[in-house]
């Protein structure tokens, strides 16, 4: 049971490049989350989805896009990455269950965007 | 507005003394409340939640907190404090203006530092 899993660990782009995280939960959580993590700030909600093939956008959501095929998975693509970007983003799900059940969290991706 | 208070950036406390990182709230209706804790180079952890019922919660690594509705408050304590507890935590609150899709609002962190 590996919990929740993120690929990858770190990566540094260039400005105006794309690429995307993935986020893997081997717990059938219906409910998964992506975070960006800024000090000072906390954790800000980028985008997260309810369920296999549905999903929504949260406090952050511009310069980013997610998909969720697969309950299992969830996504998070930068088309063309821009220094207000670099950052650490924490993945994670949870049980629906009327909110009152804790997330789990992967270990993070720090992006680097020059 | 729905929001999440963490006053101090950081708290200093030597082993062995009890310790308390602060959080307030604002939310309408009541309060589903989290305190999470971050190590180094790690994703956040699940200490313990107040969903309802007894004010003091008890949770992970000895770890308690006490809800108190008047003073819209959720802080986080421990009797004595362990250089291992050094890390950062985050109190968090369901958004309760989503209803039937949850989110959660999270403060800026607290910052412990147990000082042996």
């Amino acid at each position: 049971n590996a919990g929740v899993t993120q690929t990858p660990k770190f990566r540094v782009l260039k400005t105006g490049q794309s690429m995307t995280l993935l986020c893997a939960q081997d717990m059938n959580h219906e409910y998964m989350y992506w975070y960006r993590q800024d000090p000072g700030m906390g954790l800000r909600l980028i985008h997260y989805s309810v369920g296999e093939g549905t999903t929504a956008k949260g406090e952050v959501p511009d310069g980013y896009n997610v998909s969720r095929l697969k309950k299992q998975n969830f996504l998070l693509g930068l088309e063309s990455a821009a220094p207000s970007q670099t950052s650490v983003y924490f993945c994670a799900s949870s049980w629906v269950a009327g909110g009152y059940n804790e997330q789990f969290f992967g270990p993070g991706t720090r992006l680097t965007v020059l | 507005a729905q929001s999440v208070a963490q006053p101090e950036d950081q708290v200093n406390v030597a082993e062995g003394n009890p310790l308390t990182v602060k959080c307030t709230y604002s939310v309408s209706g009541n309060p589903y409340l989290f305190w999470y804790v971050q190590y180094p180079n790690r994703g956040l952890q699940f200490l313990l939640k107040y969903i309802t019922g007894d004010n003091l919660v008890k949770g992970s690594y000895g770890f308690e907190a006490e809800f108190n509705k008047s003073q819209t408050s959720f802080h986080l304590k421990k009797p004595s404090a362990l250089v291992s507890d050094s890390a950062l935590y985050f109190c968090a609150v369901r958004d309760p203006t989503t209803s039937g899709t949850y989110k959660y609002i999270f403060g800026t962190g607290t910052r412990l530092k147990v000082l042996a």
